[in-house]
């Protein structure tokens, strides 16, 4: 069965501690991996997509990596702006379902 | 560009009333997902369309549950009668599947039962 495991449910860091989130999954097979932000009141917003094993993304202070097995968003150096509940999800090689986790509410103090 | 758009943004409604959620997908987009989330089980996928057609229902948890799909670019989902326990927020997504592309959200509808 496929299935999307994320851990921490909640994680709070002083400014500037950089951290990483974590998305573990179980497929078939994968054909993508997408993060998404998601903030009160609004709906996901996509961040990233990764297809193989290796891949990396980054957009400011935000990384994405994959292997085989599970995924991480890493966060350097966050800012209190970065606060937010971090989505990730996982479209199998059969069908057109994504399938989410339940998401890391991250919080930045400053 | 327009994203997806969903209306109302908020629904006040007493139990027992018809309650109908809108959804306008993104321009060009051939899928189209219904999701509830809740703090307790998060995001649910309800259905999902392609071409303007049901593919996957399995998610609607009960008959007074219904979703249609006109035309490319209006959808609904409908509740009637409605309970308290459906009370949440309602997202719509979009997405082509060419490529492997990502769902892009609307900000959904949040649905409170009294």
């Amino acid at each position: 069965e496929d299935q999307v495991t994320q851990s921490p449910e909640a994680l709070r860091l002083q400014e500037g501690e950089s951290s990483s989130l974590n998305c573990s999954y179980t497929v078939s097979g994968l054909r993508g991996l997408f993060w998404y932000r998601q903030d009160p009141g609004k709906g996901p917003e996509f961040l990233f997509t990764l297809y193989s094993a290796g891949e990396e993304k980054e957009k400011e202070r935000l990384k994405a990596t994959l292997t085989k097995k599970e995924s991480f968003l890493h966060i350097t150096a966050p800012k209190p702006e970065d606060s937010a509940t971090y989505l990730c999800a996982v479209l199998p090689n059969t069908g057109n379902q994504f399938y989410f986790g339940t998401g890391t509410s991250l919080t930045v103090i400053p | 560009d327009a994203g997806v758009i969903q209306s109302p943004r908020h629904e006040v409604t007493e139990m027992g009333q018809e309650v109908t959620l809108r959804c306008k997908p993104i321009s060009g987009h051939d899928y189209l997902f219904w999701y509830r989330q809740t703090m307790m089980r998060g995001l649910e996928l309800l259905i999902y369309f392609n071409n303007n057609v049901p593919i996957d229902d399995s998610g609607m948890p009960e008959d007074r549950f219904s979703a249609k799909m006109p035309n490319a670019s209006f959808s609904t989902l409908k509740i009637q009668p409605s309970e308290p326990r459906d009370s949440a927020v309602y997202f719509c997504a979009s997405t082509s599947a060419s490529s492997n592309q990502p769902q892009h959200f609307g900000d959904g509808t949040r649905l409170s039962i009294l």
